[in-house]
């Protein structure tokens, strides 16, 4: 069974960097069949995937539009988890932050992490 | 970007009624939508996925359909348990967009 355990702060100040991991046990950051997501939830927004990292021979990421000049999704493969980094946050980026995985196959958000709370606020 | 557009935005439905919530694309995603269910405080659940396979342990009084640009979701016989809100996604390709939500009350 896979699970996703999530960890990092839950109050951020505007302008610093929103730093979240997501421990993966049961499952590989490097598989070749996964992907590795962050998504957020706001009441004035909804679901809103932000990203993802996977491995397929080499490494790579995609990301939303709307955070691409902020964000970055990295993996760590001694760790077995990955990262997610949010630059220049404002109190628009407050919501609740999960990671989740894709399966190839599949290709849904099939297993998620507890979700984390986080409050952009000085 | 693919827009994924889903309508109501709010649906008040009797227990026993048959539910239907719809889901449409900017563009035509072939079957690469996924509907989830997320009821407050909980993490979201996958409910379907390839528009209309069933994930595993999910009652089967959900049901999905369609392909192209227009899907839905259908609760066959609405449970107390069913209220949620509940998104679809299309994962054709990045950027994987999700709908705005419909949040399903009972009457």
């Amino acid at each position: 069974q896979v699970q996703l355990q999530q960890s990092g702060p839950g109050l951020v100040k505007p302008s610093q960097t929103l730093s979240l991991t997501c421990a993966i046990s049961g499952d590989s950051v490097s598989s070749n069949s996964a992907a590795w997501n962050w998504i957020r939830q706001s009441p004035s927004r909804g679901l809103e995937w932000l990203g993802r990292t996977y491995y397929r021979s080499k490494w790579y990421n995609d990301y939303a539009v709307s955070v691409k000049s902020r964000i970055t999704i990295n993996p760590d493969t001694s760790k077995n988890q990955f990262s997610l980094q949010l630059n220049s946050v404002t109190p628009e980026d407050t919501a609740v932050y999960y990671c989740a995985r894709v399966i190839a196959g599949k290709d849904a958000l099939d297993f998620w992490g507890q979700g984390t709370v986080v409050t952009v606020s000085s | 970007d693919i827009q994924m557009t889903q309508s109501p935005s709010s649906l008040s439905a009797s227990v026993g009624d048959r539910v239907t919530i719809t889901c449409r694309a900017s563009q035509g995603i072939s079957n690469y939508l996924a509907w989830y269910q997320h009821k407050p405080g909980k993490i979201p659940q996958l409910l379907i996925y390839a528009a209309s396979t069933l994930q595993s342990g999910v009652p089967s009084r959900f049901s999905g359909s369609g392909s192209g640009t227009d899907f839905t979701l259908t609760i066959s016989s609405l449970q107390p348990e069913d209220v949620a809100t509940y998104y679809c996604q299309k994962y054709n390709s990045a950027p994987y967009t999700f709908g705005q939500g419909t949040k399903l009350e009972i009457k």
